[in-house]
């Protein structure tokens, strides 16, 4: 299981556009990048996933360098209630593989 | 998406009673299901993996005899805290794997406090 490193907290305001980035040195050929995020005493909420480039959602967009070695998860226009814990978990999803969390990312939003 | 459900959502025990905590996958079948403790602000931490028809496989420093785990159906797993002390006190949370046409996607339930006294 490849291991991620990602900053342990980062503080934005309402209406800007937050990064994170993750490093995951040891990723596989197989494995996928995936991001969730966790509300105080929740269950983790998934957020999106990407093999490399670029991808989209409603919520969120993910870069993938060329090389994989790095993702970054982009928040665009954040609100108050996009205050959370973000993690950054890498991984072959075509296995029932178990996931291994890391530290994950505290973002605080500020008014 | 597929929803995963815990019961109950939190519970206070006495120190040394046992306490069952279930987790359904509601709407697809999970052959595998996860179970995490999570410490306050801390991460979650994989306790075990449960498996349908067979033994769970459980992570090293985890007591298979005090955390007991049974994966009952397709749809249900269950984890048993025997002879609870105030150290398991805990966020519990169980997930469970969906396959889709991009591969598995873990879901996870709502999770369950845990308290003992």
């Amino acid at each position: 299981l490849a291991k991620t490193t990602q900053p342990i907290s980062m503080d934005s305001y309402e209406g800007q556009e937050v990064n994170i980035t993750c490093s995951h040195n040891n990723i596989a050929t197989n494995d996928y990048i995936t991001w969730y995020q966790q509300f105080p005493s929740q269950g983790p909420r998934f957020i999106i996933q990407g093999y490399k480039t670029k991808v989209t959602n409603e919520v969120a967009s993910l870069f993938i360098p060329a090389d994989r070695k790095s993702s970054t998860l982009s928040l665009p226009r954040v609100s108050l209630s996009d205050t959370a814990v973000y993690y950054c978990l890498v991984g072959d999803t075509n296995r029932d593989d178990k996931i291994i969390f890391g530290k994950g990312t505290r973002l605080h939003i500020l008014p | 998406g597929a929803v995963v459900s815990q019961h109950p959502s939190w519970v206070i025990c006495k120190s040394g009673t046992s306490v069952k905590i279930e987790c359904r996958s509601l709407d697809f079948q999970a052959t595998t299901m996860f179970w995490y403790r999570q410490f306050p602000k801390q991460s979650l931490m994989l306790m075990a993996t449960s498996n349908e028809g067979s033994k769970a496989t459980y992570e090293q420093g985890v007591e298979k005899d005090k955390f007991l785990i049974n994966h009952a159906s397709l749809t249900l797993s269950t984890l048993t805290v025997t002879s609870a002390h105030p150290e398991d006190s805990s966020f519990y949370i169980c997930s469970a794997p969906k396959t889709s046409g991009s591969g598995n996607e873990q879901f996870f339930g709502p999770g369950t406090r845990l308290t003992v006294l």
